[in-house]
């Protein structure tokens, strides 16, 4: 099956800093890697995903970087504002399904 | 107007009693799944239904039950409820098998005490 690691599992930065989460996966037939943000009281919320025909993607403030041979995946926020403050989660699908296997969560802080 | 709904938001209730939740979604998917939170915030999955035929079952207990009448509900059913059974169960749907993003319900926290 897969497995995906997450890290870091507390990311605390100043607002306009950047932060990266760094994801890697073990099933070398994985195709698509979502990023979700979950808010306090809600359900995660997919912000951007990447498959695996391209190596970047980005919108706006937020990109996802792919590298297929070491099988790790990155999102990357730029000037953050407090409101990015959340749970953040990576995901890959077992090999040759949809199902996926979820990171174990990301806790951001943005300090104003 | 909400996408994905679960009712109810909370449950509290006491060990050995047997609960349902309802999760309902309007976005016209055929795939829809529960998901269970923890205490650490780790997600995963427990079933998998697609146009009401169940596909996934993730070494779910037999006292995990879940039934979808038609393709926009799936709703769980838990028997002889136990304290680990405390968590967040959360409801998703997406447009097909093989479809990427996942439609989140606001979830349901159950506290069994």
């Amino acid at each position: 099956g897969e497995n995906v690691e997450q890290h870091p599992s507390t990311l605390s930065v100043q607002e306009g800093d950047s932060a990266v989460i760094k994801c890697t996966y073990s099933d070398s037939a994985s195709n698509y890697f979502p990023w979700y943000k979950q808010e306090l009281g809600k359900g995660p919320q997919l912000i951007i995903d990447i498959r695996s025909n391209v190596g970047e993607k980005k919108d706006q403030r937020i990109a996802v970087t792919l590298n297929k041979t070491a099988k790790h995946f990155s999102l990357h926020i730029t000037e953050t504002q407090p409101e990015d403050s959340a749970v953040y989660f990576c995901a890959a699908p077992r090999g040759g399904s949809y199902i996926p296997t979820f990171g174990r969560g990301t806790s951001l802080i943005v300090h104003p | 107007d909400t996408a994905v709904s679960q009712t109810p938001k909370y449950l509290v209730t006491q060990m050995g009693n047997d609960k349902s939740i309802k999760c309902e979604q309007n976005l016209g998917h055929d795939t829809m799944y529960w998901y269970k939170q923890d205490s650490k915030k780790f997600l995963k999955i427990m079933f998998s239904y697609n146009n009401k035929e169940l596909i996934i079952n993730e070494t779910v207990p037999n006292r995990f039950s879940p039934k979808s009448p038609d393709k926009a509900h799936l709703n769980l059913h838990i028997n002889s409820l136990e304290l680990g059974d405390s968590a967040v169960y959360f409801c998703a749907s997406s447009p097909g098998m093989g479809s990427g993003e996942q439609f989140f319900g606001p979830g349901t926290r159950l506290t069994v005490l």
